[in-house]
């Protein structure tokens, strides 16, 4: 099945951690994207990647790291240094940056 | 810098009627705009994908109009069923940089049976 998964579906962190968050695509999507959405809101950028080994910075891009060295891979580390990180965070690609986004079930961001 | 809005925050009807979901948005050099659906706990699910030169896009029982000069998009759910419960985004892409989504905060609707 083709699709986007993302990996822990549920993440406890303790201060001063880092985590990191995994997103998979076999779409053969270029674009990928990380947003981040808190109780009755929407969804904010995070950063976004148009092709491999490229990325550029969203929003609300502090406290927040990305790589992409693989076109169907896109994880997100969440640092020490994002004071609020408690949160529900998603995983989309599309084929390229103006074409539908298709989104991952999600992961859930708690910290202790 | 692009504000999307969407009113009511939420909406409660009875089930086979008729309603609209509406997305406003203040920047009319748009590229794109996009309706997903988003179920409690879950991802989103794209609906309809409506291009700047388009007027209005249509699958099923849901129809989605654009209008760029009053910076309006609505999407019609024809004879809702309970099923349709669930949150519904708008999201914009600017023509200036379409990588960049800016999402409204949703209208969460209740279809009562």
């Amino acid at each position: 099945d083709g699709g986007i998964t993302q990996s822990p579906k549920y993440l406890f962190r303790k201060e001063g951690q880092n985590v990191t968050l995994s997103c998979e695509q076999n779409l053969n999507h270029d674009a990928m994207y990380w947003y981040r959405q808190d109780p009755g809101q929407g969804l904010r950028l995070i950063y976004y990647s148009q092709i491999v080994n490229d990325f550029q910075k969203g929003d609300i891009a502090e406290g927040y790291s990305v790589s992409r060295e693989k076109k169907e891979s896109f994880p997100l580390t969440v640092t020490s240094a994002q004071k609020n990180p408690t949160a529900f965070y998603l995983c989309a690609s599309s084929g390229t940056y103006t074409d539908t986004q298709y989104f991952g079930p999600g992961t859930r961001l708690t910290v202790l | 810098k692009q504000e999307v809005t969407q009113i009511p925050a939420a909406l409660s009807v009875p089930e086979g009627e008729n309603l609209v979901l509406n997305c406003s948005f203040t920047d009319s050099a748009i590229y794109n705009l996009q309706w997903f659906r988003q179920d409690p706990g879950k991802g989103l699910t794209s609906l309809l994908l409506i291009q700047s030169s388009q007027r209005e896009q249509t699958s099923g029982r849901l129809n989605a109009s654009l209008d760029k000069s009053s910076g309006r998009s609505t999407l019609y759910i024809a004879a809702s069923q309970p099923g349709d419960s669930a949150t519904y985004l708008c999201a914009v892409r600017l023509g200036t940089n379409a990588g960049k989504s800016t999402f409204g905060d949703g209208t969460t609707l209740t279809v009562k049976p």
